[in-house]
Formats: C-alpha cells, sequence, structure tokens
C-alpha cells in the first residue's frame, strides 16, 4: 500500500547526542520530500525539503536529511540535540501527480533529557 | 517573517451546532489548504482551494463542510452541523503560486464537539 511510515513512535536523547528520525515512503515514483516539526501549542513548521538535485539537504535550526532512493528512505538528522528541539517531527510527501496535497506519515515524538 | 494565522485557537460547540473556523493565510500566497488531525492519528488533507474554487478535496469533506474566502485576507472552515467526530485539530496553509508543494500552516484550531 501506498504510505509514508515513521518506524519510531517515541525517541528519547540526551541533550548535546546526535539525532536520527526514520522515514520510509512507498510510492511509484519518487515524491517531493519534507519534514515538519511541531512544538507544543505550535503549528507545522517546515524543517526542510527535497525536490531534486543533491541528496542531501540542509533545513532549519542545524537539521539536516539524506535521500535515498534505494531505500526509499529520507532519514532527518542533527549532530547535537537541543532541549529546545523536544517535539513532534513528521516526514511528509507530495506526489508529482497530486501537488495540492501533503501526506503526512505518523510523526515521530522527541523527548530530549537534560 | 510573514505566518499564517488562525482563530480561534480553541473552539467548543455543542453536536448539532454549526462552526466557521478561520484562516488568514500569508498575504501574497494564492493556494490554500485545510487539514485536520484527530488526537492520535495523522495529519489528514480536506481540502485544496485555488482562485476561488475547490481544486482537490478528501472523502472526509463531504456536504457538511464548506470552505469560503469571504474576502481578500480571510479564508473559512465551516462546518453545518458537527459531530463528535469532528473533535480534531484543524490546521490552515496556503502556499504561492507554483509552489503548491510547499506549504505554510498555521498553528491550529481545536475542535472539541460535546
Amino acid at each position: 500500500a501506498q504510505s509514508v511510515t515513521q518506524p519510531d513512535i517515541h525517541i528519547t536523547v540526551s541533550e548535546g547526542a546526535s539525532l536520527e528520525l526514520r522515514c520510509n515512503y512507498s510510492y511509484g515514483a519518487t515524491p517531493y520530500l519534507f519534514w515538519y516539526v511541531q512544538s507544543p501549542g505550535q503549528g507545522l513548521q517546515l524543517l526542510l525539503k527535497y525536490l531534486s538535485g543533491d541528496t542531501l539537504v540542509q533545513g532549519i535550526k542545524g537539521f539536516e536529511a539524506e535521500f535515498k532512493r534505494s531505500q526509499s528512505s529520507f532519514n532527518l538528522r542533527k549532530p547535537s540535540v537541543h532541549w529546545s528541539d523536544a517535539a513532534e517531527y513528521f516526514c511528509a510527501v507530495v506526489l508529482k501527480t497530486s501537488y495540492d496535497k501533503v501526506i503526512f506519515g505518523p510523526g515521530t515524538s522527541l523527548s530530549v533529557i537534560p | 517573517e510573514p505566518e499564517v494565522t488562525q482563530t480561534p485557537s480553541h473552539q467548543v460547540t455543542q453536536m448539532g451546532q454549526e462552526v466557521i473556523l478561520r484562516c488568514v493565510p500569508i498575504s501574497n500566497h494564492l493556494y490554500f489548504y485545510w487539514y485536520r488531525q484527530i488526537l492520535g492519528q495523522k495529519v489528514e488533507f480536506l481540502v485544496s482551494f485555488y482562485n476561488n474554487e475547490i481544486s482537490e478535496k478528501s472523502e472526509i469533506f463531504d456536504d457538511q463542510f464548506s470552505v469560503e474566502r469571504p474576502d481578500g485576507s480571510n479564508f473559512t472552515l465551516k462546518i453545518r452541523s458537527t459531530k463528535l467526530e469532528d473533535s480534531a485539530m484543524y490546521f490552515c496553509a496556503s502556499s504561492r503560486e507554483g509552489h503548491s508543494y510547499e506549504q505554510y500552516f498555521g498553528p491550529g484550531t481545536r475542535l472539541t464537539v460535546t
């Protein structure tokens, strides 16, 4: 079935540790790929996107993500996590056949231990 | 930095009542969207709106829902007769012409139907 999956429902890391959040998609053609973050009481903020070209993309707040076509993955990384990074992270895709609709994964909740 | 705003932040209504959720998209954006997130579930696309008409809608967006751009700045979602299962967080989003895949989200309105 066509879907966006985030295998980890909840992740806890220590402040200063590195972070990797996983995302896989299952669609016939490579979609546009996105990561959004939702802090408590806030809306969905776009962290970064992959449209084409360089498979390593940089985003805001020190995040980066790598697109791997062979694995149908778009994992989000940060070398050193800050307490303010605690939030819900959503991987999302936009199909090139339907630009209007963002399709979200189920989300990964990140907790940061001081 | 311009942002999407939504009012109210929280709306409580009784089953069967009509509600109107309001959004002010980013001023130079021409595409507008509504999404919802039932507690504990994925963010789901409801509808997209461009040039004063619906361009795409999901199966969730039935006859109980309607959208309108009543003036040059507001974008509204109306639910005619609310049901308990309409309780959710409703997000408005907007995007600029030629970049409909890159959507900017508001903070959401939490709708509670009792």
